[in-house]
């Protein structure tokens, strides 16, 4: 199992352009989740969803888009980068449900971007 | 108010000591579990340990352990016998048994000295 992808590893944008950041997992895990990392700020939940064509936002979804059209695939969307968007950006998946609640989430290896 | 707080931004300890880092939880679901991750400075995200809120025990792996104390609603972690290799951010996590957000704590950056 390659576990929770995401791609690319590194981006730099310019201000107001538009990009798309992808995240995979091959452990049939309805729940997925992007964070975003900034220095002395943990992590801060930017969309998640509980199964495909389901989706909700967190605590800072303002600028990001997201769609859950497969149960793999959980694609991120910045509609116009900003250079407060710049940040390492955390894909996430989980078993969900009644009671599943001692499940770990499992993490992509991050992508960070850059936005000038 | 915050569901995970984590008070300690900074910690150092001495090889071969051990350490407690702290982590306190807000919640009113009477099911929840409770999560340590480690982050070394490579960025990826490590899980340690869980404690759910039933278990009688403390939960351990290894050189980690979890100081439950529900009552004060705490959910420290320890780790033994510290190593050069525990220098790392290390972040505290609930998940509520009737939601399914992750709630996570803001970190505590940990330096093992020589």
């Amino acid at each position: 199992n390659a576990g929770v992808t995401q791609t690319p590893k590194f981006q730099v944008l310019k201000t107001g352009q538009s990009m798309t950041l992808q995240c995979a997992q091959d452990m049939n895990h309805e729940y997925m989740s992007w964070y975003r990392q900034d220095p002395g700020m943990g992590l801060r939940l930017i969309h998640y969803s509980v199964g495909a064509g389901i989706t909700d936002q967190g605590e800072v979804p303002n600028g990001y888009n997201v769609s859950r059209s497969t149960t793999e695939d959980f694609p991120l969307r910045l509609l116009s980068a900003a250079p407060s968007q710049t940040s390492v950006y955390f894909c996430a998946s989980s078993p969900t449900g009644t009671g599943l609640y001692y499940n770990e989430q499992f993490f992509g290896p991050g992508t960070r971007l850059t936005v000038l | 108010a915050q569901k995970i707080t984590q008070t300690q931004p900074g910690m150092f300890v001495q090889e071969k000591e051990a350490v407690t880092l702290d982590c306190t939880y807000d919640t009113s679901d009477p099911s929840y579990g409770l999560f340590w991750y480690k982050q070394p400075s490579s960025g990826e995200m490590i899980f340690l340990i869980y404690q759910g809120s039933y278990d009688q025990q403390n939960a351990t792996e290894g050189r980690y352990s979890l100081n439950f104390q529900k009552a004060r609603k705490s959910a420290n972690l320890v780790i033994s016998a510290s190593q050069l290799g525990d220098s790392a951010m290390y972040f505290c996590a609930m998940r509520e048994g009737s939601g399914n957000q992750f709630y996570f704590g803001t970190g505590t950056s940990l330096t093992v000295i020589p």
